[in-house]
């Protein structure tokens, strides 16, 4: 079976702070995706990374970056001089052939940004 | 350009009753799915389908059918409404790539309540 772990149910920073989302995952696949979504206030699910388990480099997209570590089974999303509109629950999820190629989601982090 | 389109955005059943969550894409994704969203418990897999004429369970398949006549529809039907089917349901579509499934686009959520 595989799991994935937002053991961070809640945040709160202050606007430009940086904020780590971590994403622990199992999985017996050698290849899998991992990926990450936004939920925003108004709830619609937005994609925000895919990466494939051969790929171990960290990625960067603006203010986004991920770091992704094998060794720890680990998929943290780093925010870099929060927004306001940052605000949102982050969701963490897994792809892998073992589950017949369903996408198992974490529990989320509710991560709020106050100005 | 549609994506993923679930109907209807809202519903209010009564215990008992039965009802059907239709869901459309238009993006010849090979894999669709449902997933509920209830506070603190993430999303959860209700059913999935690999392509047409192939369903399968997810985590809650229970009081809940589906099929999969084409590649563009998955419906979810209610067979006989609790109070706790209340909650927010998603459908989601994406292609598969070795076995395993790409980043979900998902439609716009259905909020269901049941008295």
């Amino acid at each position: 079976a595989q799991k994935v772990t937002q053991a961070q149910t809640e945040i709160s920073v202050v606007e430009k702070e940086d904020v780590t989302l971590d994403c622990v995952y199992e999985t017996r696949d050698t290849t899998y995706y991992l990926f990450w979504y936004k939920q925003p206030p108004s709830g619609e699910l937005v994609f925000l990374i895919r990466r494939n388990s051969f790929d171990e480099q960290n990625e960067i997209s603006g203010r986004y970056s991920w770091n992704f570590q094998k060794s720890t089974s680990s998929f943290n999303f780093t925010i870099t001089a929060s927004q306001v509109v940052d605000s949102a629950v982050y969701f963490c999820a897994l792809s892998g052939t073992a589950s017949g190629s369903r996408l198992t989601f974490g529990e989320g982090t509710q991560l709020t940004v106050n100005p | 350009n549609a994506g993923v389109t679930q109907t209807p955005k809202f519903q209010v059943l009564k215990t008992g009753q039965s009802m059907t969550l239709q869901c459309a894409q238009d993006m010849n994704h090979e894999y669709m799915s449902w997933y509920r969203q209830d506070p603190g418990m993430g999303l959860r897999l209700i059913h999935y389908s690999v392509g047409a004429g192939i369903t399968d369970q997810g985590e809650v398949p229970n009081g809940y059918n589906v099929s999969r006549s084409t590649t563009e529809d998955f419906p979810l039907r209610l067979l006989s409404a609790a109070p706790s089917q209340t909650s927010v349901y998603f459908c989601a579509s994406s292609y598969v790539l070795a076995g395993r499934t790409g980043e979900l686009f998902f439609g716009e959520g259905s909020r269901l309540t049941v008295l």
